[in-house]
């Protein structure tokens, strides 16, 4: 049982570009999210869903796009890299009778 | 919208020993969850105990419980017995539920606490 899984762990990407970071889980859950963790601020979220082909904004939604085609991928797309996305990205995700969300083991992302 | 804060940056604690994390959140939602997570070095965020707002008892899991004062929106951490492991950043989060405990999928995090447990 895999859990959550993100790739990549690490990305280096210069401004302008384009990345997709993948994230699956193999448990059935019908919610998955994508949080940020920046110092000294916690984890915010950017994207969220409460089952395949339903995708809402969190509070920080500019710069990223997601879709769910199936329950068990969330990619999340950086349409044009800044440095203000560097940031470790992590993605998490639950059963509708879980109220304890798994998460990924993120990824860094660095924009230079 | 929900705010949680968490007031102490960095906290240290000697092994064996009892160190409580603050946690204050604010909102005008009646039915919700609240969980502390812990971050250990290795970047994964691993849960460490959840409680549901209508429950009036203090949710505990072995070395871990909660001291929960609704009326006051405040939700603190008690570790028991420090141990090394222990060593991590400690995150406080709200989600709020529907009818049932149905979950809207959102959790709001406060800015986390640096816990050090010191041999």
């Amino acid at each position: 049982n895999a859990g959550v899984t993100q790739t990549p762990k690490f990305q280096v990407l210069k401004t302008g570009q384009s990345m997709t970071l993948q994230c699956a889980q193999d448990m059935n859950h019908e919610y998955m999210s994508w949080y940020r963790q920046d110092p000294g601020m916690g984890l915010r979220l950017i994207h969220y869903s409460v089952g395949a082909g339903i995708t809402d904004q969190g509070e920080v939604p500019n710069g990223y796009n997601v879709s769910r085609s199936t329950t068990e991928d969330f990619p999340l797309r950086l349409l044009s890299a800044a440095p203000s996305q560097t940031s470790v990205y992590f993605c998490a995700s639950s059963g509708r009778g879980n109220y304890g969300y798994t998460f990924g083991s993120g990824t860094r992302l660095t924009v230079v | 919208a929900q705010t949680v804060t968490q007031s102490q940056p960095e906290m240290s604690v000697q092994e064996a020993e009892t160190v409580t994390l603050s946690c204050t959140y604010d909102t005008s939602e009646s039915n919700y969850y609240l969980f502390w997570y812990k971050q250990p070095p290795s970047r994964q965020m691993i849960l460490v105990i959840r409680q549901e707002a209508y429950k009036q008892q203090n949710a505990t899991e072995n070395r871990f419980s909660v001291n929960f004062q609704k009326a006051a929106k405040s939700f603190s951490l008690k570790i028991s017995d420090s141990q090394l492991g222990d060593t991590a950043m400690y995150f406080c989060a709200f989600m709020k539920h529907g009818p049932g405990g149905t979950s809207y999928g959102k959790l709001t995090f406060g800015q986390g606490t640096i816990l050090t447990v010191h041999p």
